[in-house]
């Protein structure tokens, strides 16, 4: 079985914060993603990577940072928490171009 | 731009049938996914269609008209535990990484 894991499922920090969210895969998965998911907006990419040190911006990259080091991590970073980035944070990984995804558990962060 | 349109919300009744559609408006196109996501869970990959017609998988199918540009997910036999959301992605764009997303059918099933 695939397995993405996600280092939080709830977090809660302060404005200004620099925060560190990490996702993990067990699968040997080229591509990784990270979204966030809003009510009524579904799943909004913020940057994927397709390979180990690249990375590629998705539709709201802004405020955001990410690092890819080693092919099973994927990490994304808040530079300086802001409360609209209050949200649920999703991590997915697949092969190749695949267009199945598998996601982790989702991590909740709460900006305040 | 880039758009996908499913309904925000359906109902139904245990044992019955329901469609989920999704329309959508791509610059490019590979496929079209849909994923189910309980509340408080990740979403899962249900099926996903590259040409036109009907992929049946057990109790659901999902059906494509490139032409048309839509696509919809059949679910047979409604059981409580297909209360859910569910998302429709198509794989185009810019970027054949990606998936765009819908926002979401929320699914309340009735007993």
């Amino acid at each position: 079985d695939v397995k993405v894991t996600q280092s939080s499922r709830y977090l809660v920090k302060r404005t200004g914060e620099k925060v560190f969210l990490e996702c993990v895969q067990d699968m040997d998965h080229e591509n990784m993603f990270w979204y966030r998911q809003d009510p009524g907006l579904g799943l909004r990419l913020i940057y994927f990577s397709y390979d180990v040190k690249m990375k590629e911006k998705g539709d709201i990259p802004e405020g955001y940072s990410v690092s890819r080091e080693k092919k099973e991590r994927f990490s994304l970073i808040l530079e300086s928490a802001s409360t609209n980035q209050t949200s649920m944070y999703l991590c997915a990984s697949s092969f190749d171009r695949s267009y199945e995804q598998y996601f982790g558990p989702g991590t909740r962060l709460t900006v305040t | 731009g880039q758009s996908l349109e499913q309904p925000s919300e359906v109902t139904a009744v245990e044992g019955a049938i329901v469609q989920i559609n999704c329309t959508y408006q791509t610059s490019g196109f590979y496929g079209l996914s849909w994923y189910q996501q309980h509340d408080g869970g990740a979403p899962t990959f249900l099926s996903y269609n590259a040409l036109d017609g009907l992929e049946e998988t057990g109790r659901f199918s999902s059906f494509l008209s490139r032409s048309d540009s839509y696509g919809y997910l059949l679910l047979q036999e409604l059981q409580m535990k297909d209360s859910a959301s569910y998302f429709c992605a198509v794989r185009g764009g810019d970027s054949n990484y990606q998936l765009i997303w819908g926002a979401g059918t929320k699914l309340i099933i009735k007993p």
